[in-house]
């Protein structure tokens, strides 16, 4: 068990260029979670997927963003056409089902758009 | 729709205890938790409540009201590592999202 990876760590990109983010879960987790997190507030629910299947997406999220889990290991997020706004910590969660809640995050990425 | 609401700041001195208070609104109420973060970290799990009481997990304790829609976290005999963030969080029973509280800021004085 080697917990939650994500990559990259750090991010700096134009404004209008596209970015993709890797998570890999850890391994046997079967449900992984998108979050996005800004200064002094909490993770803001993204997307989740259970195994390959997308189960949920938030309103919230525009049509720039995408997110796979292909193989239901590794998940992808690209933001298209990034703006200012996006910059933010971009955080992933796996978990077993959700047994007490309980979600294992990664580090994050780090994403400033300049 | 979801929301928490708990105080974005609290300062306590070590050794003391402190309570982060958290209530909630959701459609479909599914087990209270609550996660802390240190500043540049990943949100950690702390506690759980899926049915009203208390639960105890070292210096750590967690309440829950499902009649009042509240529950907090108390922290005791609190070190100076207990300086973070403690975020509540709900599970939305409808479609299994987990929604986040803002947080509260956790000072501790010396």
């Amino acid at each position: 068990d080697t917990g939650v990876s994500q990559n990259p760590r750090h991010k700096i990109t134009k404004r209008g260029q596209n970015v993709t983010f890797r998570c890999d879960p850890i391994s046997e987790h079967n449900r992984l979670y998108w979050y996005r997190q800004t200064l002094g507030q909490g993770p803001e629910f993204l997307t989740y997927f259970q195994n390959e299947a997308q189960l949920e997406k938030s309103r919230l999220l525009s049509d720039r963003f995408s997110a796979e889990r292909p193989k239901g290991s590794f998940s992808t997020l690209e933001i298209q056409r990034t703006e200012q706004g996006d910059s933010a910590m971009y955080l992933c969660a796996s978990s077993l089902g959700l047994a007490k809640n309980i979600q294992y995050f990664g580090a994050g990425t780090r994403l400033s758009v300049l | 729709g979801q929301s928490l609401e708990q105080p974005s700041e609290v300062t306590a001195v070590e050794g003391a205890i402190v309570q982060i208070n958290c209530t909630y609104q959701t459609s479909g109420f599914y087990g209270l938790s609550w996660y802390q973060q240190h500043d540049g970290g990943a949100p950690t799990f702390l506690s759980y409540n899926g049915l009203d009481g208390l639960e105890e997990t070292g210096r750590f304790s967690s309440f829950l009201s499902r009649s009042d829609s509240y529950g907090y976290l108390l922290l005791q005999e609190l070190q100076m590592k207990d300086s973070a963030s403690y975020f509540c969080a709900v599970r939305d029973r409808r479609d299994d999202k987990i929604i986040f509280g803002k947080g509260t800021r956790l000072h501790i004085l010396p």
